[in-house]
C-alpha cells in the first residue's frame, strides 16, 4: 500500500524541548515537503527537497530543521527556538522537479504537536 | 513572490445550488494553477489542475491570465463536496514549490 507516513499523530511537548515529527514514503518520489496548517493560514511551506542530500528552506523555516539522508525519509526537528510551534505539520512529496508530476503532491495523515 | 487570495472563509450553500470557489493570484509569469481539498477526516488531496483542463466530481476551473484568477466552480452542489478547499500556484509548469491560499471552507446544507 503505497503513500505517505507521519508519525506520532499527536505530540505534546514541553516549552524549551526539541521533537521531531517522522515522514516516510514509499512511493520512490524525489521530492518532499513539510508544511504547516493552521486555522485561517492556510499552508505555509517550511522546508522542501528536491533530491537526496539536499534541501531548501521554504516560506517560515525558522526554528526547524529538516534531513534528507535517504529517499524515502525527510523528518523535520521542531526547536526550542521555534516561537509557536503549536500547529499541524503536514508532510507531502511529489515525483520531482521539472516533470509535469512535480506539483502533484501526495500528503501524509499530519502530525499534531501542542506546546504546554 | 507569487501570492494566492482565496477571499471567502467560509461558503455555505444549498444542495443543487451552483458553487464558485474565487481564487486570484499574483504572479506575473506562466504559473501553473491547482485546486486541493480535504474532506472531513482525510487527507488534503489533488482536486485539479489547470493544464488538465477536466471536470473531476462535477467542478472545473478555468484559467484566466488577464483577471490573474482560477476560480472553482460546480453547477449543482451535492453534500459530498462539503470539504475545505485550497487554491495552489506553481511559478511554472515542473517547477516544485507550491502557494497556497488560506483555503475556503464549503458547507453544502441538505
Amino acid at each position: 500500500d503505497g503513500g505517505i507516513t507521519q508519525s506520532p499523530k499527536y505530540l505534546f511537548r514541553k516549552e524549551g524541548q526539541n521533537v521531531t515529527l517522522s515522514c516516510e514514503q514509499n512511493l520512490n518520489h524525489d521530492a518532499m515537503y513539510w508544511y504547516r496548517q493552521d486555522p485561517g493560514q492556510g499552508l505555509r511551506l517550511i522546508y522542501y527537497s528536491q533530491i537526496v542530500n539536499d534541501f531548501q528552506k521554504g516560506d517560515i523555516a525558522e526554528g526547524y530543521s529538516v534531513s534528507r539522508e535517504k529517499k524515502e525519509s525527510f523528518p523535520l526537528t521542531v526547536t526550542s527556538a521555534q516561537k509557536n510551534p503549536t500547529a499541524f505539520y503536514l508532510c507531502a512529496s511529489s515525483t520531482g522537479q521539472f516533470n509535469s508530476g512535480a506539483n502533484v503532491l501526495t500528503f501524509g495523515a499530519g502530525s499534531r504537536l501542542t506546546v504546554l | 513572490a507569487q501570492r494566492v487570495t482565496q477571499p471567502e472563509k467560509l461558503l455555505s450553500v444549498f444542495k443543487g445550488a451552483p458553487v464558485e470557489l474565487k481564487c486570484n493570484y499574483s504572479y506575473s509569469g506562466s504559473p501553473e494553477l491547482f485546486w486541493y481539498v480535504q474532506y472531513s477526516r482525510q487527507r488534503l488531496q489533488l482536486l485539479l489542475r489547470h493544464i488538465s483542463r477536466e471536470s473531476i466530481k462535477g467542478f472545473t476551473a478555468d484559467l484566466n491570465k488577464g483577471e490573474t484568477s482560477f476560480h472553482l466552480k460546480k453547477p449543482f452542489a451535492q453534500e459530498e463536496d462539503s470539504a475545505m478547499y485550497y487554491c495552489a500556484l506553481s511559478r511554472a509548469v515542473g517547477n516544485n514549490r507550491l502557494a497556497f491560499g488560506k483555503g475556503n471552507q464549503v458547507v453544502v446544507i441538505p
